[in-house]
């Protein structure tokens, strides 16, 4: 069965450090990865997503994020994390076939990370 | 560009009452998803569409829930009739899919449902 993992329901960090919000799966074939940021009584915003290519990727905001193919995880981090940070954060999977059977643009979402970022 | 709309932003309602959710989804976009948000039990996702057909409905909690997406352009979700325990933030997504699922969804900032 296809799923999401976000060990860890909150992570706390000071303003200025490093972020890292962790992120496993488990799919067949080679998945398409994404993260969603949510902000209150807002819907979830998309940050980033890896479909190929460069396991490092890119996105909103100055995160980034790292595909271990060989760790099955997809983590997300900002260099120098900041109070605005401060969000629920969401990974999700979609299996990488093409034309899977009943997933027509449907992904899995992890249960959420709370980061908190402290001044 | 005009995201996916929502409405009403928030509904309180009485017990046994009929509800009716709301969704303009992004123009172009061919698949919409409908979820459900709670303290409890996190996302949940309810109904999928493609194309305007149904392809899973099995998040569904109960015959109570229905949703419907007559054109490209409007979805709605309905809840008849309502229990207190339906109370939660729904939100419905939509994307793009051309055969691969590699397109994020786009969310709309909801509606906060209570049920009294």
């Amino acid at each position: 069965a296809q799923s999401v993992a976000q060990p860890e329901d909150q992570v706390n960090v000071a303003e200025g450090n490093p972020l890292t919000v962790k992120c496993t799966y488990s799919v067949s074939g080679n998945p398409y990865l994404f993260w969603y940021v949510q902000y209150p009584n807002r819907g979830l915003q998309f940050l980033l997503k890896y479909i190929t290519g460069d396991n490092l990727v890119k996105g909103s905001y100055g995160f980034e994020a790292e595909f271990n193919k060989s760790q099955t995880s997809f983590h997300l981090k900002k260099p120098s994390a900041l109070v605005s940070d401060s969000a629920l954060y969401f990974c999700a999977v979609s299996p990488g076939r093409i034309n899977y059977g009943g997933s027509q643009g449907n992904l899995i979402f992890g249960k959420g990370t709370k980061l908190s970022v402290k001044p | 560009d005009a995201g996916v709309i929502q409405s009403p932003r928030h509904e309180v309602t009485e017990m046994g009452q009929e509800v009716t959710l709301r969704c303009k989804p992004i123009s172009g976009h061919n698949s919409l998803f409908w979820y459900r948000q709670t303290m409890m039990r996190g996302l949940e996702l309810l109904i999928y569409f493609n194309n305007n057909v149904p392809i899973d409905d099995s998040g569904m909690p109960e015959d109570r829930f229905s949703a419907k997406m007559p054109n490209a352009s409007f979805s709605t979700l309905k809840i008849q009739p309502s229990e207190p325990r339906d109370s939660a933030v729904y939100f419905c997504a939509s994307s793009l899919y051309r055969g691969q699922s590699n397109q994020p969804q786009h969310f709309g900032d909801g509606t906060r449902l209570s049920i009294l």
